[in-house]
């Protein structure tokens, strides 16, 4: 089945930095990766995904590239505020199936 | 998106006891979903709660132990059994509203077993 590594496991950038958490997942037939943001205590929020058929995709500070060859797909913050701070997850999902296979979380750090 | 309204948000119970969660949606979803995520880690999918059948369970997770119902489109439960104090974790609801919509969580309940 589908297996979803995640790094760094925590992350501490300087306030409008940019920060990067990289995932990898085994299922090369994979075709939906989401990301999801997790405030200390709040529900996952999702903050961005894209599908196999796009190579990347933003959305004002945020953006997230995927390469099918290495199967790997990357979150890019970019000029990172304190409220940025936060647990983040990426996630997979194997065509045929609504199952998520979610990394173990990045913990991001923005340091005012 | 659907707005998830999930509870009780927490709990403290007694080991041996047993307490059913509740997620209720503003509108009719495609799927449900019902995950735990232990203090610090990542989530983990228990099962997919079918409507009008037995749930789907992942590995290492049993109806006995996790009982699910999903009576019709906008609602399902979740009842832990038999508490331990390693059932001790947040339990999160999520849905999927269907043409291939990502999916989105409920608040979660924290629960924890004396």
């Amino acid at each position: 089945g589908e297996n979803v590594e995640q790094h760094p496991s925590t992350l501490s950038v300087q306030e409008g930095d940019s920060a990067v958490i990289k995932c990898t997942y085994s299922d090369s037939a994979s075709n939906y990766f989401p990301w999801y943001k997790q405030e200390l205590g709040k529900r996952p929020q999702l903050i961005i995904d894209i599908r196999s058929n796009v190579g990347e995709k933003k959305d004002q500070r945020i953006a997230v590239t995927l390469n099918k060859t290495a199967k790997h797909f990357s979150l890019h913050i970019t000029e990172t505020q304190p409220e940025d701070s936060a647990v983040y997850f990426c996630a997979a999902r194997s065509p045929g199936t609504y199952k998520y296979i979610f990394g173990t979380g990045t913990r991001l750090k923005v340091l005012a | 998106s659907a707005v998830i309204s999930q509870k009780p948000s927490r709990d403290i119970c007694q080991r041996g006891t047993s307490l059913t969660i509740q997620c209720q949606v503003d509108s009719q979803v495609t799927m449900m979903f019902w995950y735990r995520q232990q203090p610090g880690q990542s989530l983990t999918l228990i099962a997919t709660a079918n409507q009008g059948s037995e749930a789907t369970y992942e590995s290492g997770f049993v109806i006995d132990k996790f009982p699910i119902s999903r009576p019709n489109l906008t609602f399902s439960t979740l009842t832990v059994s038999n508490m331990s104090p390693e059932d001790s974790s947040i339990y999160l609801c999520s849905v999927e509203e269907g043409g291939n919509q990502p999916q989105h969580f409920g608040d979660g309940t924290r629960l924890s077993i004396l």
